[in-house]
C-alpha cells in the first residue's frame, strides 16, 4: 500500500535559518505529492504540490521537487520566519474515481517546526 | 469564495451522548471526506463519499457514521462518544481543482 515517511521532529531553528524537512514515499505508479501546513488550532492548508516527476512546487518561499528516482519530496525554505512555526505534513494521492484529479490522501506523521527570533 | 465550512469550530459533548458534526461546501465537488486527527498526528481517514456512494475505511469504528443528504452537505455522527474520540475532525472535498479542507471541529468529550 501507499505510505509516506517524514523526518522526525520537532525541528527548532533560529529566524533566517535554512529549512529542510525530508519526505519519502512508497507508492505504485505516479502519485501526486503535497505539503500541507497546520497552524495551532487550525485546519490543514495546502502549501504546495507537484503532480509529476521533476515538477517543482513552490509557495511563500517554500519549495519541493518531485524526485521519482529517490521517491522523495523534500521541503525547503531558504530563510524561515517566526510565523512559519507550525506542523508540516507531506502527503500523496492517486487519481480518484470518475476522473477527479485526486483520490484519498495518505499523510506522513507530521513535523513540528518551531522558529525562534 | 468557494469553500468548505465546518460547524461548530468547537464542540463539547458528554461521554456517551450522541453528537453530530456538520460540513458544507460551495465547490460542488463530488467527493467529500472525514478525517480524524489527534494531537498533531497525521489525519486518519474515517470515510468518504463519491457522490452518494459511501466508502468506509476498514478500521473506522462502528461508533462513527456519516450522512450525505445532498452534494453540499455531509454529517459525521458519533453515536456514543468516548474519551478516546476527543480529536479534531476535518472535512475535505476533492474535485478537478484539487483538495480543499475545512477549518475543522475540535471535539471535547467530558
Amino acid at each position: 500500500g501507499n505510505s509516506v515517511t517524514q523526518m522526525e521532529g520537532p525541528v527548532t531553528l533560529s529566524e533566517e535559518a535554512f529549512l529542510t524537512i525530508n519526505c519519502t514515499y512508497t507508492a505504485t505508479g505516479y502519485p501526486s505529492l503535497f505539503w500541507y501546513v497546520q497552524y495551532p488550532g487550525e485546519g490543514l492548508q495546502l502549501l504546495l504540490k507537484a503532480t509529476k516527476a521533476d515538477d517543482k512546487g513552490s509557495n511563500k518561499g517554500f519549495e519541493a521537487t518531485y524526485r521519482k528516482e529517490t521517491t522523495s519530496f523534500h521541503l525547503e525554505k531558504g530563510s524561515v520566519q517566526v510565523s512559519d512555526s507550525a506542523v508540516y505534513f507531506c502527503a500523496l494521492s492517486h487519481k480518484g474515481r470518475g476522473g477527479t484529479s485526486y483520490g484519498k490522501l495518505t499523510f506522513g506523521q507530521g513535523t513540528i517546526l518551531t522558529v525562534h527570533p | 469564495d468557494a469553500m468548505v465550512i465546518q460547524n461548530p469550530r468547537y464542540q463539547v459533548t458528554q461521554f456517551g451522548k450522541p453528537v453530530t458534526l456538520s460540513c458544507s461546501q460551495t465547490l460542488n465537488h463530488n467527493v467529500m471526506y472525514w478525517y480524524q486527527q489527534k494531537s498533531s498526528q497525521a489525519p486518519k481517514l474515517l470515510f468518504h463519499y463519491y457522490d452518494k456512494d459511501f466508502n468506509n475505511e476498514a478500521d473506522t469504528p462502528d461508533n462513527f457514521q456519516s450522512r450525505r443528504p445532498n452534494t453540499s452537505f455531509c454529517f459525521l455522527d458519533i453515536r456514543s462518544p468516548g474519551l478516546g474520540d476527543a480529536a479534531m475532525y476535518l472535512c475535505a472535498t476533492s474535485g478537478f481543482l484539487g483538495y480543499t479542507f475545512g477549518s475543522g471541529t475540535r471535539l471535547t468529550v467530558v
